[in-house]
């Protein structure tokens, strides 16, 4: 079983609609939870983090974390054509051996049409 | 400008012969690491350096090398490729060896082709 699952997609919705994103994970001892954006031909860009439980906003943006479900979950509100792209989740540690590893999901194709 | 950059971008090579794919940055960051991403699995971590001379096995290291003999440059090493290595590859950096809460800027990548 891979750490992190994530639905391929692909998502197809209108303007203007809000877009749910998500990702399940196996290891509890995940602390750290990244949301990143990845254009085509373009490299991967961190969108939002959060450390732990818990939710955070950033404008059209909402990262929401249940650690008791181990469940993680991105919100696009009000959606537009740019942000048309491959969303990635990706979790880590905090501390031990594995510090520097980043665990992705396998991404999310999402397409907003006019 | 901050930037992480790659070299090549595109290659078309052959089964056996050796190739380097360079990784520079600009922003004297600590962490440099490399993934590689393929279809239906997402992003993959090669092999990750907290610090120069510091580096450490990802998901997927089998075929690979890397060296961090200075901070700036962390080339990606494939001694003897082979076809299951073609694929798509990112380097990225963060500030400092704590990358799990600092974000990663990556690279536009490499497309490998091996035949």
């Amino acid at each position: 079983q891979k750490e992190v699952e994530q639905d391929p997609g692909p998502l197809s919705v209108p303007e203007g609609a809000i877009v749910s994103l998500n990702c399940t994970y196996s290891n509890s001892a995940f602390q750290y939870f990244m949301w990143y954006r990845q254009y085509s031909r373009k490299g991967p860009e961190l969108l939002m983090y959060t450390y732990s439980s818990g939710n955070k906003e950033d404008g059209r943006f909402t990262a929401q974390v249940d650690k008791s479900s181990k469940y993680i979950s991105l919100f696009i509100r009000d959606s537009q054509p740019s942000d048309s792209a491959t969303y990635l989740c990706a979790m880590s540690y905090d501390r031990g051996s594995t510090l520097g590893r980043l665990y992705f999901g396998r991404g999310t194709q999402l397409t907003v049409w006019p | 400008e901050a930037q992480v950059t790659q070299n090549p971008r595109y290659l078309i090579t052959v089964t056996g012969k050796k190739l380097t794919v360079t990784c520079s940055q600009n922003m004297n960051h600590e962490y440099m690491s490399w993934y590689r991403q393929d279809p239906g699995l997402g992003l993959r971590q090669i092999y990750y350096s907290m610090n120069v001379e510091v580096t450490d096995k990802g998901d997927v290291p089998e075929g690979y090398k890397v060296s961090r003999k200075e901070k700036r440059n962390f080339p990606l090493i494939l001694e003897s490729p082979s076809p299951n290595q073609t694929s798509l590859y990112f380097c990225a950096s963060s500030p400092t060896y704590r990358a799990s809460n600092q974000p990663q800027h990556f690279g536009d990548g490499t497309r490998l082709s091996i035949l």
